[in-house]
């Protein structure tokens, strides 16, 4: 069965660059979750989508923006980026309504050196 | 309880036993809770979603209890496999209808052979 697909699956960026990681939900999904985990901390939720609209906020830095496009894929856009920044992002998607099973994807690797 | 805690972090189990580990979620304005299974490198595998308080769900070894009145889930895990060995993560929605989960910080499994 198709999962969540996130690329790139490894990143390394220079500080005060840009990184632009994509998401493809399942398909039929029409919800999106951005989540990002830092070493050794819970995944903390950023930005959730459905339907191509932004749905709930997280602890998303200014920094960063995401939007979900028509065929509901979704990018997480990064940009002025800063060490602490580096860290394991987890795309999920779920078919709405809330409470159905969210599945993930398996997480973009983005270091910033 | 402000936030999902999970305990304990970490359980060392030998092969053959049997363990638990405990998930304790706000008890007030319940919607669900979600558990997962998430092996190193892997994306976390959606094992349960509960919804209902006395729910108990099963997965092969695997099964869970829901107690939304005192605010906890059991994950029950029979006969432990080295294949077991994973992080299991919580998680549960603080607003109706919102789209994302907050996480506890896992219970890292480590079967012993």
């Amino acid at each position: 069965a198709a999962g969540v697909i996130q690329s790139p699956r490894h990143l390394i960026k220079e500080k005060r660059e840009t990184a632009t990681l994509k998401c493809y939900p399942i398909p039929r999904h029409d919800t999106v979750y951005w989540y990002q985990q830092g070493p050794g901390q819970d995944p903390q939720f950023l930005i959730s989508f459905y339907e191509k609209m932004q749905s709930d906020k997280g602890s998303i830095p200014d920094r960063f923006s995401a939007q979900q496009f028509s065929d509901y894929h979704s990018e997480l856009n990064m940009s002025s980026l800063e060490l602490g920044d580096s860290a394991l992002y987890f795309c999920a998607s779920s078919l709405s309504p809330s409470g159905n099973t969210i599945y993930f994807g398996e997480g973009s690797w983005l270091t910033v050196v | 309880i402000l936030n999902v805690e999970q305990s304990p972090q970490s359980l060392h189990v030998q092969e053959g036993d049997s363990t638990n580990f405990t998930c304790s979620f706000p008890s007030s304005n319940f919607y669900a809770l979600h558990w997962y299974r998430w092996e190193t490198a892997k994306s976390p595998e959606a094992l349960f979603v509960m919804t209902l308080n006395g729910d108990e769900k099963k997965k092969g070894r695997i099964s869970a209890t829901l107690n939304t009145k005192e605010g906890y889930s059991y994950l029950y895990i029979k006969g432990s496999q080295p294949e077991d060995s994973a992080t299991y993560l919580c998680g549960y929605p603080l607003i109706q209808g919102a789209q994302k989960l907050v996480f506890g910080q896992g219970t890292r499994l480590t079967i012993n052979p």
